[in-house]
């Protein structure tokens, strides 16, 4: 089985613009799960969506966004990038609250 | 909103020394899953732990939930070069999965 897919791996913007995140879950997981991981600290909890419903939100500006498509893929995106969002993206699927099955993340610098 | 604190931050052991990292929070804590992350790599996880009290075992690894649902612990015996890595507790409270600051360590051969 294949396991969470995430593209791209690896992403560079510039301050201001906007960028894009997609994740494919295990298939048969119908909750999709956002974090935002700095260098030397834990994944920061951004966005969970559950049969494409937000089930819960963290603390981030309304400049993140997400959405969950029937298939149970999923978009980040976040508008207005500052130098401080460079961070490695992870995604995580589940069946709902049980173990979250981890993407290789997208790592985004902001020059 | 929720805090969850990991000591210590970070471990140095010699091969076959065992290993424990705390997880810590001033408010109650509801579902305690732990994580492995590799350097380089992405979480990967360990265990889920519900009940007051629990205790988990797999191999050389032992996880505990306190009795008061406020602290839990994950002790290795006689660590191995594969243990490397850091490891995370993550709570989930009302909707959200707070990750604890982790506990990274090094294994000396």
């Amino acid at each position: 089985d294949a396991g969470v897919t995430q593209s791209p791996t690896h992403l560079i913007k510039t301050r201001g613009q906007q960028v894009t995140l997609r994740c494919s879950p295990i298939s048969g997981h119908k909750s999709v799960s956002w974090y935002q991981q700095v260098l030397g600290q834990g994944p920061q909890f951004i966005f969970q969506y559950y049969e494409k419903e937000e089930r819960g939100r963290g603390n981030f500006p309304d400049r993140f966004s997400a959405r969950q498509f029937p298939n149970y893929s999923s978009e980040l995106n976040v508008n207005a990038l500052l130098l401080g969002d460079s961070a490695l993206y992870l995604c995580a699927s589940s069946f709902i609250d049980n173990e979250q099955f981890f993407g290789p993340g997208t790592r985004l610098t902001v020059l | 909103g929720q805090q969850v604190m990991q000591i210590p931050q970070y471990q140095h052991v010699q091969e076959g020394e065992d290993f424990t990292t705390y997880c810590n929070s001033s408010t109650t804590l509801s579902n305690i899953q732990w994580y492995k992350q590799r350097p380089g790599g992405h979480p990967v996880f360990l265990i889920q732990l519900v009940k007051s009290g629990e205790v988990k075992k797999q191999k050389r690894l032992t996880f505990q939930f306190g009795e008061a649902k406020k602290n839990s612990s994950l002790h290795i015996t006689a660590t191995q070069t594969t243990d490397v890595g850091t490891y995370f507790c993550a709570d989930l409270t009302g909707n959200q999965f707070y990750f604890g600051t982790g506990t990274s360590l090094t294994v000396i051969p």
